[in-house]
């Protein structure tokens, strides 16, 4: 069965600085997708970033990018030049296709702290 | 406009009531699913329906009934709930059972069993 690990319960960032959040996943399937995905205090589970497995090339949405190294299958989160607005708790989420059942799993989850 | 709702957002009831959650979209998304979040933030997922067609049943109380009406709805209702019921419950929706470009979430139903 996949397993969706992130490693860092909580991490803190300075604003306008560089945070990285961990995510690392277990599969035997080659072609999949990768998530993450924002909730903030609100509540609101929103999408952050979408990486194809099948694509070398790292996504990258504005001051948020990825970094996706599939043989070590690791699936990190950078968000560059840190905003007040960007602290809320960060899921990583997997794609999981078992006999044409699919369903995202998620990790547990990363708390980001953004410093004033 | 919302694209996914989810009415309440707050639900506080006492052991053993029924209750049910809506959930309502207007993307045009063909499937949808409700997912429960724990106390320890940990997301499962619980049901997905695809053109009101019952695709996912994860291991949950038969207490749980889900129904979808039409594509655009997916409602959730409890029966006899416990204390262990309590959670945050989310409906989401996308477009494809394979969701290749993610979910759309509702904002959540915070549902406390006292």
């Amino acid at each position: 069965a996949q397993t969706v690990t992130q490693s860092q319960p909580e991490m803190s960032v300075q604003e306008a600085e560089t945070v990285t959040l961990s995510c690392t996943y277990d599969t035997s399937e080659s072609d999949y997708y990768l998530f993450w995905y924002k909730q903030p205090p609100s509540r609101q589970m929103i999408l952050v970033i979408r990486q194809e497995a099948y694509k070398q090339q790292n996504a990258t949405e504005n001051r948020f990018s990825v970094n996706f190294q599939k043989a070590a299958k690791s699936f990190s989160l950078k968000i560059s030049d840190s905003q007040l607005g960007d602290a809320a708790m960060y899921f990583c989420a997997y794609r999981s296709d078992t006999s044409g059942t699919y369903k995202y799993i998620f990790g547990t989850g990363t708390r980001l702290k953004v410093l004033a | 406009d919302t694209a996914v709702s989810q009415t309440p957002k707050y639900l506080v009831t006492q052991m053993g009531n029924d209750k049910s959650i809506k959930c309502e979209q207007n993307l045009g998304h063909d499937t949808m699913y409700w997912y429960k979040q724990d106390s320890k933030k940990f997301l499962k997922i619980m049901f997905s329906y695809n053109n009101k067609e019952l695709i996912i049943n994860e291991t949950v109380p038969n207490r749980f009934s889900p129904k979808s009406p039409d594509k655009a709805h997916l409602n959730l209702h409890i029966n006899s709930l416990e204390l262990g019921d309590s959670a945050v419950y989310f409906c989401a929706s996308s477009q494809g059972v394979q969701a290749n470009y993610g979910y759309t979430f509702g904002s959540g139903t915070r549902l406390t069993v006292v």
